[in-house]
């Protein structure tokens, strides 16, 4: 089954201890994001990946870090977490031919106390 | 800069009744433009997209949209809503021209089908 994985699911952590969160695509797919969700605000992308070894900021991409190692992993680091990182994140990927949709992971629901 | 604007946070509707969720957006050039679905403790679910061509695109679940370029907005629409319909809907677009495959997405519409 063609699919986006994220892990944990589910996480909470204190201010400052460093967290990765996993993402993973099956689809030989180019192109991998990292969105957070906030209410009211929709998607905000924090950073994204047009292949390997090839990554770059997106609209809010202070306080986290990515990687891009192999083709289909794309993990999310954020190396001191503060209360305004709690959030819904995920991750997408998608073929790099414009105008392609993208699929997305089933989400993180990060809480920083 | 490009941007998309969702003008309602919610949109009640009977079950059977038509509905529409609406979008409108602002980007130089032709943009392509999508629309997603989040079920409750998911993850986005592409639904239909505009790249160029007819108007009204036809997508998953019986929805469509009808891309205005003259109103620079992409309706979604649906003849006959159901209670499983009821979800958050967002709009995005996308740069139509660079290396990016970035999406700007709207606020969200929750749609809620009464039974």
């Amino acid at each position: 089954e063609a699919q986006v994985t994220q892990n944990p699911r589910y996480l909470i952590t204190v201010t400052g201890k460093k967290l990765t969160v996993t993402c993973s695509q099956n689809m030989n797919h180019e192109y991998m994001s990292w969105y957070r969700q906030d209410p009211g605000l929709g998607l905000r992308q924090i950073y994204y990946s047009m292949n390997v070894e090839v990554t770059d900021k997106g609209d809010v991409p202070e306080g986290y870090k990515v990687s891009r190692k192999e083709k289909r992993n794309f993990p999310l680091i954020l190396e001191s977490p503060s209360p305004n990182q709690t959030s819904l994140y995920f991750c997408a990927s998608s073929s790099p031919l414009r105008g392609t949709e993208q699929f997305f992971g089933p989400g993180t629901r990060l809480t920083v106390l | 800069a490009q941007s998309v604007a969702q003008p309602e946070d919610q949109v009640n509707v009977a079950e059977g009744n038509p509905l529409t969720v609406k979008c409108t957006y602002s980007v130089s050039g032709n943009p392509y433009l999508f629309w997603y679905v989040q079920y409750p403790n998911r993850g986005l679910q592409f639904l239909l997209k505009y790249i160029t061509g007819d108007n009204l695109v036809k997508g998953s679940y019986g929805f469509e949209a009808e891309f205005n370029k003259s109103q620079t907005s992409f309706h979604l629409k649906k003849p006959s809503a159901l209670v499983s319909d009821s979800a958050l809907y967002f709009c995005a677009v996308m740069f139509p021209s660079g290396s990016a495959r970035q999406l700007t997405f709207g606020s969200g519409t929750q749609l809620t089908v009464l039974p």
